[in-house]
């Protein structure tokens, strides 16, 4: 089946703690995105890469980090510097470039900080 | 600052009506309009708009886009239980990065 996944659905944090969304694509996909949903907000991007081994800060990238050492995975770091880390986090995937790119989600994973 | 914004925030109707909701935007280096469908969890992709008057047909949902208002529209005819969900909008600016409105709360009744 190919598609997206992330891991895990739900996950709960204490505050100071550093915690790792993963999220794994086997859709031969260059590009890579993570986005956060908060309600009553559209989603925002934290960061991207669009290739293996480069990334780029979205709107939101402070207290986030990222690494992009493989074509497939893309984990997000959610840090204790991040002041408000509960959310709905959705990663995405696309071709990469062209005009008719499109992204494709991941079922998400929903952070609560105790 | 780049804006996309979208109208009703929420909508209820009753089975078999016809719905229509709305995009508007102000970007920077307009690649493209996309709307997705987000029932649980993952947003699904529903139609990809470049050009201006050309609507875009998927069983009954259709949408259009005008990039002299600035704005799209998605139709839904005869409405199902199942078009539940929360509808998004998002322009794609420059090489990759998508700007999301708040999302469409529709709600169907049976």
């Amino acid at each position: 089946d190919g598609g997206i996944t992330q891991s895990p659905k739900y996950l709960f944090r204490k505050e100071g703690q550093n915690v790792t969304l993963s999220c794994e694509q086997n859709l031969n996909h260059d590009a890579m995105y993570w986005y956060r949903q908060d309600p009553g907000q559209g989603l925002r991007l934290i960061y991207y890469s669009q290739i293996v081994n480069d990334f780029q800060k979205g709107d939101i990238a402070e207290g986030y980090s990222v690494s992009r050492e493989k074509k497939e995975s893309f984990p997000l770091t959610v840090t204790s510097a991040q002041k408000n880390p509960t959310a709905f986090y959705l990663c995405a995937s696309s071709i990469g470039g062209g005009p008719a790119d499109t992204q494709y989600f991941g079922p998400g994973t929903r952070l609560t900080v105790l | 600052e780049d804006k996309v914004v979208q109208s009703p925030l929420s909508l209820v109707v009753h089975e078999g009506d016809t719905v229509t909701l709305n995009c508007s935007y102000e970007v920077t280096n307009f690649r493209s309009l996309l709307w997705y469908k987000q029932e649980k969890k993952a947003p699904t992709f529903l139609f990809m708009l470049t050009s201006s008057g050309i609507e875009k047909k998927s069983g009954r949902l259709s949408s259009i886009l005008d990039k002299k208002e600035l704005s799209s529209i998605l139709n839904i005819t005869a409405t199902q239980t199942g078009d539940s969900a929360i509808y998004l909008c998002a322009v794609r600016k420059g090489f990759q990065k998508l700007v999301f409105g708040t999302g469409t709360r529709l709600l169907v009744s049976p």
